[in-house]
């Protein structure tokens, strides 16, 4: 079993539907959870970061962490076609390399 | 705040060439960069992890004399592909923890496409 699993998608949603992305994980010593959006060529973009269980809301995107389910998740109300990216999550234990899922692909079609 | 840059954004050389790219971080303080690499429509695949002062520590797999590594500043990493080949050419990303920041957060730089003829 991989540390970190994220399907990869494509996800095509219509614009302003809202978006569900996921991640499931293995390791119970993960604390710290990320997601990151990263555009084609680019370098990936911090985007909502957890510590521990709980929600966090930040405009339109809202990320949930469940720890006794080893799951987290990213949504993003009202989608737009400039949300079309891949979209990581990322997560550590603390002083450790970010381990991260392989990425989810967006597509947000006008 | 916690922007990273890296240089060059693109670079084609010939096979047998070294190239060195250099990842910075512009307002904050690094003691730990990583680097990543990147093919298309793949994940990141962790490299090195870079520490000021010290030595890289090495994923296994990457050959630490085909990939040089120096972390001399709290605001500089850069890497070296020496004698570069063409299977060598991929996207290449650095990141740097803000250690005056949220806890193991990283912030990527815009990456590096290394073309090799």
């Amino acid at each position: 079993q991989k540390e970190v699993e994220q399907d990869p998608g494509p996800l095509s949603v219509p614009e302003g539907a809202i978006v569900s992305l996921n991640c499931t994980y293995s390791n119970s010593a993960f604390q710290y959870f990320m997601w990151y959006r990263q555009y084609s060529r680019k370098g990936p973009e911090l985007l909502m970061y957890t510590y521990s269980s709980g929600n966090k809301e930040d405009g339109r995107f809202t990320a949930q962490v469940d720890k006794s389910s080893k799951y987290i998740s990213l949504f993003i109300r009202d989608s737009q076609p400039s949300d079309s990216a891949t979209y990581l999550c990322a997560m550590s234990s603390g002083n450790t390399p970010l381990v991260f899922g392989k990425g989810t692909r967006l597509s947000v079609i006008a | 705040g916690a922007v990273v840059s890296q240089h060059p954004s693109r670079v084609i050389c010939k096979s047998g060439t070294s190239v060195k790219i250099e990842c910075r971080s512009l307002d904050f303080q690094a003691t730990t960069m990583f680097w990543y690499r990147q093919f298309p429509k793949k994940s990141l695949m962790l490299m090195a992890t870079s520490n000021e002062g010290s030595k890289a520590t090495y994923e296994q797999g990457v050959e630490k004399d085909k990939f040089l590594i120096n972390h001399a500043s709290l605001t500089l990493s850069t890497l070296t592909v020496t004698s570069a080949h063409p299977e060598d050419s991929s996207f290449y990303i650095c990141s740097a923890r803000d250690h005056g920041g949220r806890k193991d957060t990283q912030y990527f730089g815009p990456g590096t496409r290394l073309t090799v003829l």
